[in-house]
């Protein structure tokens, strides 16, 4: 089975600090993937990742940045948390994208729901 | 830029009722996922859609596309309250790149 592990399920910061999540996906998956999830809105994506050293941003990254040395590790950085940063955040991983359709399938992550104070 | 409506976004139906969901997206797409998530759990896989006409079941649940009409559907048969969760279907655009659905919270009452 697919594991895709998340540092932290709940963490809390202050305004203005510098915030790291981590990614962790345990099946050699290519793609890398980082949503966040607010009430009413759905996923949302931030940025992904093809490959080690890869990134391109999705839908909302304004505010976040991503780091990807490894290709097992996706991190998502948050450079001076905000108030409206306060969501869940779900890590996603894929096989590759050079496959058969069903390759491209996302296994998530159990999520950090992180509050900014 | 792609959009994905689902509606109902808030679905209470009593035990063994049937009810539809249903997901349009505004592009052009042959890949279609549904998810489900319980309260305070990531998601999970429930079915992938991957051509015009794909159906595919699993006990009381049936997912259904049609990629002309931009439409896929889940249908729930005879429903339990085990089934209770928010239900998310998600499109997959050039590269991979999933557009979510704002996803239906389902209650099922006995």
């Amino acid at each position: 089975d697919v594991k895709v592990t998340q540092s932290s399920r709940y963490l809390v910061k202050r305004t203005g600090e510098k915030v790291f999540l981590e990614c962790v996906q345990d099946m050699d998956h290519e793609n890398m993937f980082w949503y966040r999830q607010d009430p009413g809105l759905g996923l949302r994506l931030i940025y992904f990742s093809y490959d080690v050293k890869m990134k391109e941003k999705g839908d909302i990254p304004e505010g976040y940045s991503v780091s990807r040395e490894k290709k097992e590790r996706f991190s998502l950085i948050l450079e001076s948390a905000s108030t409206n940063q306060t969501s869940m955040y779900l890590c996603a991983s894929s096989l590759t994208l050079s496959g058969r359709a069903t390759d491209y399938e996302q296994y998530f992550g159990p999520g950090t729901r992180l509050t900014v104070t | 830029e792609l959009k994905v409506e689902q509606n109902p976004l808030f679905l209470s139906m009593q035990e063994g009722k049937n009810y539809t969901i249903y997901c349009n997206y505004s592009t052009t797409s042959d890949r279609l996922y549904w998810y489900r998530q319980d309260p305070g759990k990531s998601l999970e896989s429930l079915f992938v859609l991957l051509s015009n006409g794909a159906v595919k079941q699993e006990g009381r649940l049936m997912a259904s596309l049609d990629t002309k009409a931009r439409l896929s559907t889940l249908h729930i048969t005879a429903a339990v309250h085990d089934l209770s969760a928010t239900y998310f279907c998600a499109v997959d655009v050039y590269g991979n790149k999933l557009v979510f659905g704002a996803g239906t919270i389902l209650r099922v009452k006995s």
